[in-house]
């Protein structure tokens, strides 16, 4: 069937380590993916996104690998902070309205 | 800024009442989402909409309805809400067709139906 999973339903890291988030998807052919943040009572945020030419892109201490061969996506937070700790969830895209969503890995940065 | 707005944020109503959730945005798409979330479950697709008066049902669209008088607003109806429908509602919104477009979500309103 179609899905989009998360290994971790949580994980715990020190402050000031690198946090990763992998999600698995099934379908070859979608060719778009987000990745969001969503913090206790608030509405998802959009963290980094990815087109499926490309395997790896960056952004302001985060950076999203795509491996298409095994149809994996994973999110790397450098220098985790407590201002990280969310529920992280991806996101495929494969067409307009046609988005899958993951249920999400919980972030717990400890001090 | 540009923003998706939700209201209200958070409301307890009776089995059978209608509910209307509103949803306005500022960024001037034409694709608008209406979303719930549930525990052990992704979001999930209700109804959508490409632009002025045209919707469309999502996967679990059964009991809701929306209608698309302009750009800005996509207003969710339960028609006669269910304890069942008792879930976090998200709207959302993307730019244009196809593929490959960021979608902005609004703050949730959290329903409860007792």
């Amino acid at each position: 069937g179609e899905s989009v999973g998360l290994h971790l339903p949580t994980l715990s890291v020190q402050e000031g380590d690198n946090s990763i988030i992998n999600c698995a998807y099934s379908n070859s052919a979608s060719d778009y993916f987000i990745w969001y943040k969503q913090e206790s009572g608030k509405g998802p945020q959009f963290i980094i996104d990815i087109r499926s030419n490309m395997d790896k892109r960056q952004g302001q201490r985060v950076t999203v690998l795509l491996n298409k061969t095994v149809k994996h996506l994973s999110l790397q937070i450098a220098a985790t902070q407590p201002g990280d700790s969310a529920v992280y969830f991806c996101a495929e895209n494969r067409g307009t309205y046609k988005y899958i969503f993951g249920t999400g890995t919980r972030l717990k940065v400890l001090a | 800024d540009a923003e998706i707005t939700q209201s209200p944020r958070h409301k307890i109503t009776e089995t059978g009442r209608q509910v209307t959730l509103a949803c306005h945005q500022t960024w001037n798409h034409n694709n608008m989402f209406w979303y719930r979330q549930d525990l052990g479950h992704g979001l999930r697709l209700i109804h959508y909409s490409y632009g002025v008066q045209d919707t469309n049902k999502g996967e679990v669209s059964d009991g809701y309805s929306v209608s698309r008088s302009n750009t800005e607003d996509l207003p969710l109806t339960l028609e006669s809400a269910a304890s069942s429908q008792t879930s976090v509602y998200f709207c959302a919104s993307s730019e244009s067709q196809g593929t490959g477009n960021t979608i902005y979500f609004g703050e949730g309103s959290w329903l409860t139906v007792v």
